[in-house]
């Protein structure tokens, strides 16, 4: 299996600030990596897919980079709403698999 | 517009089966490309997937349940159906069905997009 390590697990930060989350594969996922945000009680939201292409709808401060196996998502100024879990997806080799998960909380 | 919709039972006993159906609407699941997938949580916990299956009947599993996975689909009614047997205390978790479209553009698309609401499952004597 591909193991996606994400860092941090948690992170604590002000309305305004720039954040980055990273995803580590373990193996190469080409660009089959996705981005998902999760509000408590409800279902994930893909924001970025095929590691930089911005969901429809999903507003520009949010962006994905990265490459083979080190990929990050990258939040410019924190709004209010992107307080919420974030997980990385890789979708390239069965059993597909998900980060850990990174708790952003407001600092 | 997509959306898809899980139920099934709330509360299962420790080594009863589970069943679990998505009903979705927007797609269907006869059209090349077209695939659905279940993934789960545990309350407090990351995101696990479980099963896929596509328009053409290719399924794939998690070899870690592969054993107690079962997953069918129903083009006519728009549903796919996931069972699950001997469930345990451990398989408590919120169970989400997910739309896929391996035929979406290209550029790495083809991830799970969107998801249905999800449906709580609690086993427990």
């Amino acid at each position: 299996d591909i193991q996606m390590t994400q860092s941090p697990s948690s992170l604590s930060a002000s309305v305004g600030d720039r954040v980055t989350i990273t995803c580590r594969a373990s193996q190469d996922v080409r660009k089959d990596l996705g981005w998902y945000q999760q509000k408590p009680g409800k279902a994930p939201k893909r924001l970025i897919y095929g590691v930089s292409s911005l969901q429809s709808g999903v507003p520009s401060r949010f962006s994905g980079s990265g490459s083979g196996t080190e990929f990050t998502l990258t939040i410019s100024g924190l709004q209010p709403e992107d307080f919420a879990t974030y997980y990385c997806l890789q979708h390239n080799t069965y059993p597909y698999t998900f980060g850990q998960g990174t708790k952003l909380e407001i600092k | 517009q997509i959306t898809l919709k899980e139920s099934g039972p709330t509360l299962v006993k420790p080594t009863q089966t589970l069943t679990l159906t998505c009903t979705f609407s927007g797609f269907s699941l006869s059209t090349s490309g077209v695939g659905v997938g279940w993934i789960r949580q545990p309350p407090g916990k990351a995101l696990e997937w479980l099963a896929l299956i596509y328009w053409d009947d290719d399924k794939r599993f998690s070899p870690s349940l592969k054993s107690r996975l079962t997953i069918t689909k129903d083009t006519s009614k728009n549903q796919v159906a996931l069972v699950m047997t001997n469930m345990d205390p451990v398989d408590t978790a919120t169970y989400y069905c997910a739309h896929r479209n391996l035929y979406c553009g290209g550029g790495g698309c083809t991830s799970f997009d969107p998801w249905g609401q999800g449906a709580l499952v609690t086993v427990s004597s």
